[in-house]
């Protein structure tokens, strides 16, 4: 069971928008910047939305981040068949002085 | 570009300890700024933060995890590494080591290896 709460699959066609939400708490989301990842099978997860809503350099701007109180989206926007891929959502959970991440969510372009 | 490779064995026996090496290149672990982290992730599974240490020997540990966890840090090889004790099946995972940013993000992140506990 994960501190961080996401949908387990989430699909749109491409070329259209997709949002992943993520929900936490006070103690997580509600105090502390939230991060994004994308992983692609058999390799490492790679950072794509940083500080709740910062991109690193070398990811498009179809990718975009919000939060709002204790819970967080990740929006992709023009999507693609290589958008296929698991995310997660991650931040530091202050009462368990622990990092946390969501269960992810398998995303499908249709 | 800040590279991380983590190296150990792939096999342990249960009640051993586990033992991974994170070596750093294209950025010096002293130079501080950074945390560094190791990260695992069952088979098919979400991933779970280990902890982290910085270049001075302070480290944080998962509170599920600490009474196991022992990280330390080589800055003359540009090293951070990890022992996780009295291991058992459901220890086995790949872990991953990773750079850790102020906000707590995770920039940079090692390939990962698969470490199976078995005897």
């Amino acid at each position: 069971q994960s501190v961080l709460t996401q949908p387990p699959s989430v699909s749109a066609a491409p070329g259209q928008k997709v949002t992943i939400s993520c929900s936490g708490s006070s103690s997580n989301i509600g105090d502390n910047y939230v991060s994004w990842y994308r992983q692609l099978p058999g390799t490492a997860p790679k950072l794509l939305i940083y500080e709740n809503n910062r991109r690193p350099s070398g990811i498009p701007d179809r990718f975009s981040g919000s939060k709002s109180g204790t819970s967080a989206t990740l929006d992709i926007t023009g999507l693609q068949t290589g958008d296929e891929a698991d995310y997660y959502c991650g931040t530091w959970d202050s009462s368990l002085s622990a990092g946390v991440f969501g269960g992810g969510t398998k995303l499908t372009a249709l | 570009q800040v590279q991380l490779q983590e190296s150990g064995p792939g096999l342990v026996t249960p009640s051993q300890t586990l033992s991974l090496t994170c070596t750093v290149s294209g950025g010096s672990i002293s130079s501080g700024g950074f945390y560094w982290s190791w990260i695992r992730q069952h088979s098919g599974k979400g991933l779970e933060w280990i902890g982290y240490i910085f270049y001075n020997g302070n480290t944080y540990s998962n509170p599920s995890l600490k009474s196991r966890v022992a990280m330390s840090v080589d800055t003359s090889k540009n090293q951070f590494s990890l022992d996780l004790n009295s291991v058992t099946a459901a220890d086995t995972a790949v872990y991953y080591c990773a750079r850790t940013a102020a906000g707590k993000d995770f920039d940079f992140w090692g390939q990962g290896t698969l470490v199976t506990v078995s005897s």
